[in-house]
């Protein structure tokens, strides 16, 4: 299986600054189709996951330009520009390149 | 738009069974696969596996085999996820994920199984 690695697993922010959370997978996640099957995903509090990334770089419906992703093969990065409060809660990047599709463990968002 | 709509809070004896459903609206069900997603209570995201809609060929990940199985009726547009001889490990939030653009852009709400004697 494919092992997601988020670091941090905790990251306090202060409200309009900046934040980064970095996800590496234990092999490449370039599918034999050319893509990268990378997202990343946002939950609240008491909600189900939202998407906010796939495919590396390409934001959702609805996601707020404020959310961008990059990276290639095992090493990606999810940033937010200027976090904000309703932007609290746990980040999980997710690959679906190779079955059995994997999370990684989460990060959680807080404000300072 | 697109609506992923499970059914409400089980609580559950070891031993019994218990159904899930989770009705799709706004789309072609058929067109895209189902993902099932366990989080058990303050832990993280867990893909149980997966099915075809247009075949009803389930793909299953390690851990989620035998007691476990996908089922659809594609006449509702509703997917099932059944677990038998449930465990107090099995107490858990179980989501249905439609599965597009290379990952699972829309959710269900999630459905709250509690296992308890």
């Amino acid at each position: 299986d494919i092992v997601m690695t988020q670091t941090p697993l905790s990251s306090p922010v202060t409200l309009g600054q900046p934040a980064s959370i970095s996800c590496r997978s234990s092999q490449s996640l370039v599918h034999s189709d050319g893509n990268t099957y990378l997202s990343w995903l946002q939950q609240r509090p008491g909600q189900p996951p939202r998407l906010l990334i796939y495919e590396i770089s390409n934001r959702f419906s609805g996601v707020p330009d404020r959310f961008s992703g990059s990276g290639a093969g095992t090493d990606f990065t999810l940033k937010i520009s200027r976090v904000e409060a309703e932007d609290v809660g746990v980040y999980y990047c997710m690959q679906a390149t190779q079955f059995p599709h994997t999370f990684g463990q989460g990060t959680k968002l807080e404000i300072k | 738009q697109v609506q992923l709509v499970q059914s409400g809070s089980e609580l559950k004896k070891p031993g019994a069974s218990v159904k899930v459903s989770c009705k799709a609206s706004g789309y072609t069900f058929t067109y895209y696969a189902m993902n099932w997603v366990r989080q058990a209570p303050g832990q993280g995201l867990e893909w149980m596996g997966w099915i075809r809609t247009n075949t009803g060929n389930p793909t299953y990940a390690q851990g989620f085999t035998g007691r476990f199985v996908f089922s659809l009726d594609t006449s509702v547009s509703t997917a099932y996820l059944q677990i038998s001889s449930l465990k107090a490990e099995d107490t858990a939030v179980y989501y249905c994920a439609r599965a597009a653009d290379g990952g699972a852009t829309d959710w269900g709400q999630g459905t709250l199984v509690t296992v308890s004697s």
